[in-house]
């Protein structure tokens, strides 16, 4: 595709749900970036892929979020057990390496 | 570590006035700068870049950006604001040494009033 596309667009759900978030990266691109954006605030990374190999999840906020990029292209952010704190907008974006980064539109998790 | 400070969170101008995001950064070693925009219910879109070379970057939609090592400031500039200019800007880093992680500022809104 022309962009990177995220689905669903938007999420509703119940405290205690498991969720999951997909991330079409731009064909050809090497590196994928999970961020996470608070109401307000900037976007704070989450985690790196390059490739399948996952180099950094240093900003996975606990052992309840999870990321996946099993082929190299698709990738998944999957939250367990879901809580309130967790809604944000994650976002996905991919590069060539060590080039600038395209986002997609984000997805809008809402947990009620 | 690594940080980015943008200082104003609104930056009001008029229209066809010369306009300045500012935004200062800390990295270990030399820094990949970055500036994206993002409008309302849309993504973040990349605007320009630093990486190496001349210290005046121009990106897209006019905007160009000014790197200076000393001041560990690159701001957003653009010679004359159009009202369609208005929207949220954020300022990004990255140390050259690592392909992956960037810091974001928290963003400035600008208002471009006609």
């Amino acid at each position: 595709g022309a962009g990177v596309s995220q689905s669903p667009r938007y999420k509703v759900a119940k405290r205690g749900q498991d969720v999951a978030l997909r991330c079409d990266p731009i064909s050809g691109h090497v590196s994928l970036f999970w961020y996470q954006q608070a109401l307000g605030q900037g976007p704070e990374f989450l985690t790196y892929f390059q490739n399948e190999a996952q180099l950094d999840k240093s900003g996975l906020p606990s052992d309840r979020f999870f990321a996946e990029r099993p082929e190299g292209s698709v990738s998944t952010l999957k939250i367990q057990r879901t809580q309130q704190e967790d809604s944000a907008v994650y976002l996905c974006a991919s590069s060539s390496v060590g080039a600038e980064a395209f986002f997609g539109q984000g997805t809008r998790l809402t947990v009620v | 570590a690594q940080s980015v400070a943008q200082p104003e969170d609104q930056v009001n101008v008029a229209e066809g006035n010369p306009l300045t995001v500012k935004c200062t950064y800390s990295v270990s070693g030399n820094p990949y700068l970055f500036w994206y925009v993002q409008y309302p219910n849309r993504g973040l879109q990349f605007l320009l870049k630093y990486i190496t070379g001349d210290n005046l970057v121009k990106g897209s939609y006019g905007f160009e950006a000014e790197f200076n090592k000393s001041q560990t400031s690159f701001h957003l500039k653009k010679p004359s604001a159009l009202v369609s200019d208005s929207a949220l800007y954020f300022c990004a880093v990255r140390a050259n040494t690592n392909a992956g992680k960037s810091t974001f500022g928290d963003g400035t809104t600008l208002t471009v009033k006609p």
